[in-house]
């Protein structure tokens, strides 16, 4: 069975660095096809998809955050980090980590997710 | 950045109603078009990956179509627990990501 789950701080003040940690099973990301994806979802509003590490360790970020965001990964106790520097309250947001699958049509998708952890940027 | 558009971006129905969704990409993505349904509190559930392949459990009554730049997703009699919101995603810009910006499906 895969599991993700999210963790971190609920509160950030502003300019402070945020640091999350996917914790995941059922799963080895170093299997060819498997990728680890952040994505986060301010309130009420839509999901925006944030960076994604492949099994081959190759990283790759949303272009308009890239300078604030790095992902890594801690293989052995099967986690995905993201930071994010300087936030700002417009980062408030419900964080969610996804596994995708790239299917053998060459397509991928985030078959699983997390339940997602909520992050306020507040003074 | 390829930017997808979803419309309408909320849509009241009922119960038995047949109900489309349209996603639109700024470039062509081949069949790379993903659909997601979320629940309030709940993360997104995957419904439909490569445009048109439907995911084990999800009811026969959603379907996906399009190629290109112009995709849909229909849900034939809709059920009670189909109200919800649904996303698109393009995983064809493999450097990139993008969702679109959500259709609220609600109760008419």
């Amino acid at each position: 069975q895969v599991t993700l789950k999210e963790s971190g701080p609920a509160l950030v003040r502003p300019t402070e660095t945020l640091t999350l940690t996917c914790t995941f099973s059922g799963f080895s990301l170093r299997r060819g096809g498997v990728s680890v994806n952040w994505i986060r979802q301010p309130p009420g509003k839509a999901l925006e998809w944030l960076a994604r590490i492949d099994w081959d360790g190759v990283e790759f970020y949303n272009r308009s955050l890239m300078a604030r965001l790095t992902i890594s990964e801690d293989p052995p106790n099967n986690q995905v980090l993201l930071k994010m520097t300087y936030v700002d309250p417009v980062d408030t947001a419900t964080y969610f980590c996804a596994r995708e699958l790239v299917t053998t049509s060459g397509t991928g998708y985030f078959d699983s997710w997390g339940l997602g952890t909520l992050v306020t940027v507040s003074s | 950045d390829i930017q997808m558009t979803q419309s309408p971006s909320s849509l009241s129905a009922s119960v038995g109603d047949s109900v489309t969704i349209t996603c639109r990409a700024s470039q062509s993505i081949g069949n790379s078009l993903n659909w997601y349904q979320q629940k309030p509190g709940q993360a997104p559930k995957p419904l439909i990956y490569a445009a048109s392949s439907l995911l084990s459990g999800v009811p026969l009554r959603f379907s996906g179509g399009g190629s290109g730049t112009d995709f849909t997703l229909t849900i034939s009699s809709l059920e009670p627990e189909d109200f919800a919101t649904y996303y698109c995603q393009q995983t064809y810009s493999v450097s990139m990501y993008t969702f679109g910006q959500g259709t609220h499906l609600e109760v008419k």
